[in-house]
């Protein structure tokens, strides 16, 4: 089992649509949470952080996590064209000064 | 204008050469890292610093090194002892220690992409 597992898609969305990123990892003493999008060719863009359990939202974006079920989310309302990326879902293990990264979810966002 | 700077942008390697790939960063960030990424892969940790004159080993260390002299850099060098060592190279840096609630949020530099001739 990887430590940090997401679904690699693509997801494909049409224009207007809320997409959903999912993302589950092993360590049940992880602290911190992040959601990273990167367009290809172009390093991480740091896009939410959540570090307790309920949602957070930030403009379009919404992550919610729920450390029970080992889980954090990404909720990308009324999506655009230029919302087409890959997000990166990062965990901080509880014991360690290092994050751990899914593969990464393709989003395709159709006009 | 703060930030990561990384370079080269690009750089070929002809094989059984050592090259270092540079990170600088004017953040005032006291941890720095290294990543490599693989075509659609993630992230793979490499080395490490939280502290000038001081680092540690990531996932997949063998066949670099690393050297932190100064807070503001933490060049690469990739070894001939890496045998695959063609992918994108990240750098990025957290501004204390990671664990500590808004301190360890993760910045990224711009990325090398280093190609094995």
């Amino acid at each position: 089992q990887k430590e940090v597992e997401q679904n690699s898609g693509p997801l494909s969305v049409p224009e207007g649509a809320i997409a959903s990123l999912n993302c589950t990892y092993s360590d049940r003493g992880s602290q911190s949470f992040f959601w990273y999008r990167q367009y290809s060719g172009k390093s991480p863009e740091l896009i939410m952080s959540i570090y307790s359990n309920g949602d957070k939202e930030d403009g379009r974006f919404t992550a919610q996590l729920n450390k029970a079920s080992q889980y954090v989310s990404l909720l990308i309302r009324d999506s655009q064209p230029s919302d087409s990326a890959t997000y990166l879902c990062a965990v901080l293990k509880a014991a360690g000064n290092k994050l751990t990264f899914g593969g990464g979810t393709r989003v395709l966002v159709k006009p | 204008d703060g930030g990561i700077t990384q370079s080269p942008k690009y750089l070929f390697r002809k094989e059984g050469q050592n090259v270092t790939l540079s990170c600088e960063q004017n953040l005032n960030h006291d941890a720095m890292y290294w990543y490599r990424q693989d075509p659609g892969q993630g992230l793979r940790l490499i080395y490490y610093s939280q502290i000038v004159n001081d680092f540690q080993k990531g996932d997949i260390a063998e066949g670099y090194s690393v050297s932190r002299e100064k807070k503001e850099s933490f060049p690469l060098t990739v070894t001939s002892a890496q045998k695959n060592p063609t992918a994108f190279y990240l750098c990025a840096s957290t501004r204390g220690l990671a664990g500590a609630s808004g301190n360890n949020e993760q910045f990224f530099g711009p990325g090398t992409r280093l190609t094995v001739l």
